[in-house]
C-alpha cells in the first residue's frame, strides 16, 4: 500500500515570498490533517479535513496560511507572506474513519522541511 | 497548563536498562491514548495504543491512570534501536493533540 506523499520535501524561501506544499492521502482514507513541527517541539495540528469540509482550523493563522482539500483526495498548505518563524517541518496524516468515531492511527508523510531566511 | 506535557530529557541510559516515561493531560474528558516514535529527521509513527486496563508489546508496556490524568511508557532491555523521540499522543471529541516528546538516547 502506497503511503502519505508529499512534496516538495525541502523548500528554502525568503521571507514575505510564499510557498505551497501538497500532501497525497492513502488511498480511501477520510480525514487529513497538517502540522507544523518546529525544532524540539511535538508536531501542532494546523488544520483538519473530513474529506473536503474543514473539521478543526482554530490553530492555523489564518491572515497568512490557507489550506484546501478539494475533492476530498489530495491537500495544499499555502503560506502569503512566509515569515522567519514559519521554519519548521510541515507534516500531512491521513487515516481511516470519521471524527465522530473512535480515534485510530494516523499515517504521516515524509514532511516538507522549510527555511524562511 | 498545557493540554498535554511530557519531560523532554533526554534520558541518556545504558543498553539493558529500563526506562519509563510518563505523560500528563488535562482535558478528563480525552477518549483515546497513544504512543508515536520519532526517529531523528524522520515522521512520526505509531508505536502502540494506550488501553485502559494497560497492554503489552514485546518489551513495550503502556498505561493509562485516568483518575491521575497521566500515560507511561515503560521500555525494558533498552536497545540501542530505541534511541528517539516518544511523543504522546492524546484524542478527545474531533481534537488530537501531541505532547512535545521525550528524546530517548541508549549508550551502548
Amino acid at each position: 500500500e502506497a503511503g502519505v506523499a508529499q512534496s516538495p520535501r525541502y523548500k528554502i524561501i525568503e521571507k514575505r515570498q510564499s510557498v505551497a506544499f501538497w500532501c497525497n492521502p492513502i488511498s480511501g482514507h477520510a480525514t487529513l490533517y497538517w502540522y507544523q513541527q518546529i525544532l524540539g517541539q511535538g508536531p501542532k495540528l494546523l488544520i483538519q479535513f473530513q474529506n473536503n469540509g474543514v473539521v478543526d482550523d482554530s490553530q492555523l493563522p489564518k491572515d497568512r496560511f490557507s489550506a484546501e482539500r478539494l475533492k476530498g483526495v489530495d491537500s495544499t498548505l499555502k503560506i502569503q507572506p512566509a515569515k522567519l518563524e514559519d521554519s519548521a517541518v510541515y507534516l500531512c496524516a491521513t487515516r481511516t474513519g470519521t471524527f465522530v468515531s473512535s480515534y485510530n492511527e494516523q499515517f504521516f508523510g515524509p514532511g516538507t522541511r522549510l527555511t524562511v531566511l | 497548563r498545557k493540554e498535554v506535557e511530557q519531560d523532554p530529557g533526554p534520558f541518556n541510559v545504558p543498553e539493558g536498562a529500563t526506562v519509563a516515561f510518563n505523560c500528563t493531560y488535562s482535558n478528563s474528558a480525552s477518549q483515546s491514548f497513544f504512543w508515536y516514535r520519532q526517529d531523528c529527521r524522520k515522521e512520526p509513527k505509531l508505536l502502540m495504543s494506550v488501553y485502559s486496563s494497560g497492554n503489552e508489546d514485546g518489551r513495550f508496556t503502556a498505561q493509562l491512570n485516568r483518575a491521575s490524568q497521566y500515560i507511561s511508557l515503560l521500555i525494558r532491555d533498552s536497545k540501542l534501536s530505541d534511541s528517539a523521540t516518544y511523543l504522546c499522543v492524546v484524542w478527545g471529541y474531533q481534537k488530537v493533540t501531541f505532547g512535545t516528546g521525550t528524546k530517548l538516547q541508549v549508550i551502548p
